[in-house]
Formats: C-alpha cells, structure tokens, sequence
C-alpha cells in the first residue's frame, strides 16, 4: 500500500463549479497535511497546510482533515482557467521527511 | 530573493557518465532534500539532510550519493548514470522545524540514453 493515495484524474469541472480533491494516508500518526499546485513544467508549490481535525479555509481553497479516517481533501471554489494544474497531497510521516502522492490532474473548462 | 536554485536545468548523459546536480538556498534553512518525478509516480526522496553535517537516504537512494557542503548547499552525484535514472530533480529546502512545508527549486530535467 502507498503511504499516499491520490485519484490521479483527470478531474475536468467548468468555471465557477467547485473542484473537490481527495487523498488518503497510510500511517496513522501523520501530523501534518500540505497541499502543493504543480503547473506542467514547472515545480510544485504550497497552496495550503493543515495540522488539526477540521476545515481551514484560504481564499478560494478549503482543506478538510479527518485523521480518525485518515483523509485530507481540498476543495476549490469558483474554479478558474488559472486553476489547471496537477494538485499533490503530501504527508509528514517524521519531523523531517515528507511522502507525497502521485497527484490529481485538474482541467477547468472555460 | 532566490530561494532555492538548482544547476543545471538540463542535462543529457551518456549511461556510465557520472555528473553532480547543484542546489542552494538562501533562506538560511537548516533542511535540505532531494527528489526526482517520474510521470505517473509523484515525487520520491532520494536524500534528505535534516541539519549540515548530517545526511539521510529516503525512498529511492540506489545509484546517488549527497554531499551537503555547508548550511546552504546540498548536491546530489550520480555516479554511473543509467537510463532508469532519467527523471525530474527538486531539490527543496525547509526551515527545518517540525511538520514544515518544503520550497522546491525549479528542477533539472535529467536524460540519460
């Protein structure tokens, strides 16, 4: 089993509709949950990070965490042409090492 | 503010040849790392060093060895390249505090034939 789990896509949703992404983790005493935006070419970059039960809200972007079911998920609002991009969840499995999924692939349509 | 920058940005190998990829960061973090991305298969640890004077294999380490010359820069060597090593490298920093998130350089493409 990996020790994170993506659908890699690729999700397709028309502008302004929310993009829901999800992913799941192996090890139960993961403590931390990032998000990561990668443009095709380019190199990832963090979006959201999320550390206890619950939502945290960024602008457009929602994380939901769930560690009792083992599940970090992040929701885009009003989806944009911009938003195109592959979504990576990464996992903290030690202080200093992170395990990252495969990624979702996301395509807006205008 | 550079950031985290990686050397070269594309290289192309014959299989045996040997080659370093450079990385630097200036904002005095104490972690460094290195991936690579294959289509299909995310990011994977290579190295990692949580402090200078201190390095660590992660998940795919066979055919690389690291050198984290000083608080700023961390390479990665290959030493007799093979086509499986052809592949996307970040090299990425962090503060080096719990559960802090990474900043990734721009990456090397990497071809090996």
């Amino acid at each position: 089993q990996k020790e994170v789990e993506q659908n890699s896509g690729p999700l397709s949703v028309p502008e302004g509709a929310i993009a829901s992404l999800n992913c799941t983790y192996s090890d139960r005493g993961s403590q931390s949950f990032f998000w990561y935006r990668q443009y095709s070419g380019k190199s990832p970059e963090l979006i959201m990070f999320i550390y206890s039960n619950g939502d945290k809200e960024d602008g457009r972007f929602t994380a939901q965490l769930n560690k009792a079911s083992q599940y970090v998920s992040l929701l885009i609002r009003d989806s944009q042409p911009s938003d195109s991009a592959t979504y990576l969840c990464a996992v903290n499995l030690n202080d200093y090492k992170l395990s990252f999924g495969a990624g979702t692939t996301v395509t807006v349509r205008a | 503010n550079a950031g985290v920058t990686q050397t070269p940005k594309f290289q192309v190998l014959k299989t045996g040849q040997s080659m370093t990829l450079q990385c630097a960061q200036d904002m005095n973090h104490n972690s460094m790392y290195w991936y690579r991305q294959d289509p299909g298969m995310g990011l994977r640890l290579i190295y990692y060093s949580a402090s200078e004077g201190t390095t660590d294999k992660g998940e795919v380490p066979n055919g690389y060895n690291v050198s984290r010359l000083n608080k700023r820069e961390f390479s990665l060597r290959l030493e007799s390249a093979a086509p499986s090593q052809t592949s996307v490298y970040f090299c990425a920093s962090s503060p080096g505090e719990r559960y802090s998130p990474l900043h990734f350089g721009n990456g090397t493409r990497l071809t090996v034939t």
